[in-house]
């Protein structure tokens, strides 16, 4: 079993859609959770960053984050054809060896006009 | 450019040669990080390095890979004697000093072998 679970879709929505991204994980010591965009042929780009578990909003980005189930989510409000790209999430947990991230194998999104 | 910067984007070379990848980081940033992701998977850890040490090369093959970060200069990451199966896009990140701060990522360098 991987230690990070995300489905790889790809997830196709009509434009001004809300979009729901997941990713499970089994491992408890993670602390910090991101999501990253990654356009085709580009490197990662951090969208969100957060600690511990409860929500982040960002524009139109929220993360969730529920350390009970172990389960994060981002979602996505009036989704734009320029948000089509994979959607990776990742974690780690604290300091000293717990620097390296663990990331899942992303979603793949495409927002359709 | 003030982000992380990698070189060469693209890298093509033949079994058995070497590869160098360079890793340049974001200004002020003292961390570094290589990661490889190979085609249908994520990305996977590789190293982490502070100026001039290796603070954790668990994901690390065990040979013909190495890493560092002079005192001067990029990081480089090295594959000696290079095979078919290290074709990949190799992954650089950096982070402040502080050890809480997130890792932002280049646009990585596509290792080809012929």
């Amino acid at each position: 079993q991987k230690e990070v679970e995300q489905d790889p879709g790809p997830l196709s929505v009509p434009e001004g859609a809300i979009v729901s991204l997941n990713c499970t994980y089994s491992n408890s010591a993670f602390q910090y959770f991101m999501w990253y965009r990654q356009y085709s042929r580009k490197g990662p780009e951090l969208l969100m960053y957060t600690y511990s578990s409860g929500n982040k909003e960002d524009g139109r980005f929220t993360a969730q984050v529920d350390k009970s189930s172990k389960y994060i989510s981002l979602f996505i409000r009036d989704s734009q054809p320029s948000d089509s790209a994979t959607y990776l999430c990742a974690m780690r947990g604290l300091t000293g060896g717990g620097n390296k991230l663990t990331f899942g194998t992303g979603t793949q999104l495409k927002v359709e006009l | 450019n003030a982000g992380v910067m990698q070189n060469p984007r693209h890298l093509v070379r033949r079994r058995g040669q070497e590869a160098r990848l360079r890793c340049s980081p974001m200004k002020g940033h003292s961390h570094v990080y290589w990661y490889r992701q190979l085609p249908e998977e994520g990305l996977k850890f590789m190293v982490y390095l502070q100026k001039e040490n290796i603070i954790d090369e668990s994901g690390m093959p065990k040979e013909r890979f190495s890493a560092e970060f002079p005192k001067e200069g990029p990081s480089i990451l090295r594959i000696q004697q290079v095979v078919r199966g290290d074709s990949a896009a190799y992954f650089c990140a950096s982070s402040s000093e502080t050890s809480n701060q997130p890792q932002h990522f280049g646009d990585g360098t596509r290792l080809s072998i012929l």
